[in-house]
């Protein structure tokens, strides 16, 4: 699996944009970047995919770098909510198994 | 929102006892995982389960793990002999399976085990 390399802590002032680095300078052609979040004490919770083009959903941005071997994860009005751990996971190759494997993450604290 | 669901919330069992934790993965869901979080340590993946077989699993996932879907609605996830060492927290999580080829998985709330 491609290894990322993330922040180990990040804060930002509530209301702001939350914005979150992830270098995966060997990521292969067919994988895709996934973000993950954890809240204190509860599960991993999905939050958004890409493979090149930038996505947006109701939850975050992501946007990737033309050569993909680094992403950043947007969140655009962070809440006080958004506090977290973020993990930045690559895909391995296609096929019908995909175990996500979590490393440490970035913590942000979005503070008042 | 279907979401996946975990019981118990809280397990306390003696070393050596049997626990079986439950989970409710999202239905139409084909893909069902084990995982677990030791206390400030990373989420470690344990097994995944599809089309009523274990799929992959790690080497955390010995002899003394087992897993089951008896029902078609449940999964589970038993530990025979519990050592202190299994205190963590138990994260279930599901996928949709094919035709879909996104691998966004949906992890439930956990099961906190603490082993006396």
């Amino acid at each position: 699996d491609a290894k990322t390399t993330q922040p180990t802590s990040m804060d930002c002032a509530e209301g702001r944009a939350a914005n979150l680095p992830c270098n995966h300078s060997t990521i292969s052609g067919n994988e895709y970047v996934y973000w993950y979040r954890q809240i204190h004490s509860q599960g991993p919770q999905y939050i958004i995919h890409g493979l090149k083009n930038n996505e947006t959903n109701e939850m975050a941005s992501l946007i990737i770098t033309e050569d993909r071997k680094s992403s950043t994860l947007i969140l655009p009005h962070a809440t006080l909510r958004d506090t977290a751990v973020y993990y930045c996971i690559v895909s391995p190759s296609s096929g019908g198994s995909y175990i996500p494997t979590f490393g440490r993450g970035t913590s942000l604290i979005v503070h008042p | 929102e279907p979401e996946v669901t975990q019981t118990p919330s809280h397990q306390v069992t003696q070393m050596g006892q049997e626990v079986i934790l439950r989970c409710v993965p999202i239905s139409n869901h084909l893909y069902f995982y084990w995982y677990r979080q030791i206390l400030g340590q990373k989420v470690e993946f344990l097994v995944s389960f599809y089309n009523n077989e274990i799929s992959e699993k790690s080497e955390i996932f010995d002899d003394q793990f087992s897993v089951e879907r008896p029902d078609g609605s449940n999964f589970t996830l038993k530990i025979r002999s519990t050592k202190l060492e299994d205190s963590a927290m138990y994260f279930c999580a599901s996928r949709a399976g094919t035709p879909s080829i996104s691998y966004e998985q949906y992890f439930g709330p956990g099961t906190r085990l603490t082993v006396t």
